[in-house]
């Protein structure tokens, strides 16, 4: 079966502290993987994506991942967090090729929480 | 700038009333647009595909009849909410694929309460 499993639901860090989101991903494809971040109420916005080459994908707001086909996981990190990082984040795995591009698949998200 | 425009972005009715969402391409003609849900807590499910100038495709355990889609021309969709009741209380969220790798562009959310 396909999904995306985030193990952490709430995780908080202190400002300046380096942080580390968990994804792992089961699908039976090459699979075209994201992270997006949600503030409350928002819509998404896309952090980052992966499809190939460099398995360590930078994205916008100083986030990078790394795609790991051994172990199906697409962590995301971030050296130093900030404050206004504080939001949801949303790992999604969707096909590489054809199929509907609607039909990505979600994890059930990461809550950051920062600490000043 | 915004990509997709949706609206409203909060909206509060009472059951039995029906609610409608519109959501904008902004920047270029979309054929397909997808309307997600999003309960508390929870991840976002896709609900249907919107198709312009034919029927949406709707997912297994969507009700057609009761979240009616229209898609009358390449920039908008709308979604109605008909006969809204409590549990339909949702955040709503509409995209629209993107050209080559950005896959997909996401609105900014409908909250919707049923009173």
């Amino acid at each position: 079966a396909q999904s995306v499993t985030q193990p952490d639901i709430h995780i908080t860090v202190s400002e300046g502290a380096s942080l580390e989101l968990r994804c792992n991903y089961s699908y039976g494809a090459t699979p075209y993987l994201f992270w997006y971040v949600q503030s409350p109420g928002q819509g998404l916005q896309l952090l980052l994506k992966y499809f190939s080459g460099d398995t360590l994908v930078q994205g916008i707001k100083g986030f990078e991942a790394e795609f790991k086909r051994s172990q199906s996981s697409f962590n995301l990190r971030k050296p130093s967090v900030h404050w206004s990082d504080a939001a949801e984040y949303f790992c999604a795995v969707g096909p590489y090729y054809g199929g509907s591009q609607g039909n990505l698949i979600f994890g059930k998200g990461t809550k950051l929480s920062v600490k000043p | 700038g915004a990509v997709v425009s949706q609206h409203p972005s909060r909206v509060i009715c009472k059951s039995g009333t029906s609610v409608k969402i519109e959501c904008r391409s902004l920047d270029f003609q979309a054929t397909t647009m997808f309307w997600y849900r999003q309960f508390p807590k929870q991840s976002l499910m896709l609900m249907a595909t919107s198709n312009e100038g034919s029927k949406a495709t709707y997912e297994q355990g969507v009700e057609k009849d009761k979240f009616l889609i229209n898609h009358a021309s390449l920039t908008l969709s709308t979604l109605t909410v008909t006969s809204a009741h409590p549990e339909d209380s949702s955040f709503y969220i509409c995209s629209v694929p993107g050209g080559g790798e950005e896959k997909l562009f996401f609105g900014s959310g409908t909250q919707l309460s049923v009173l």
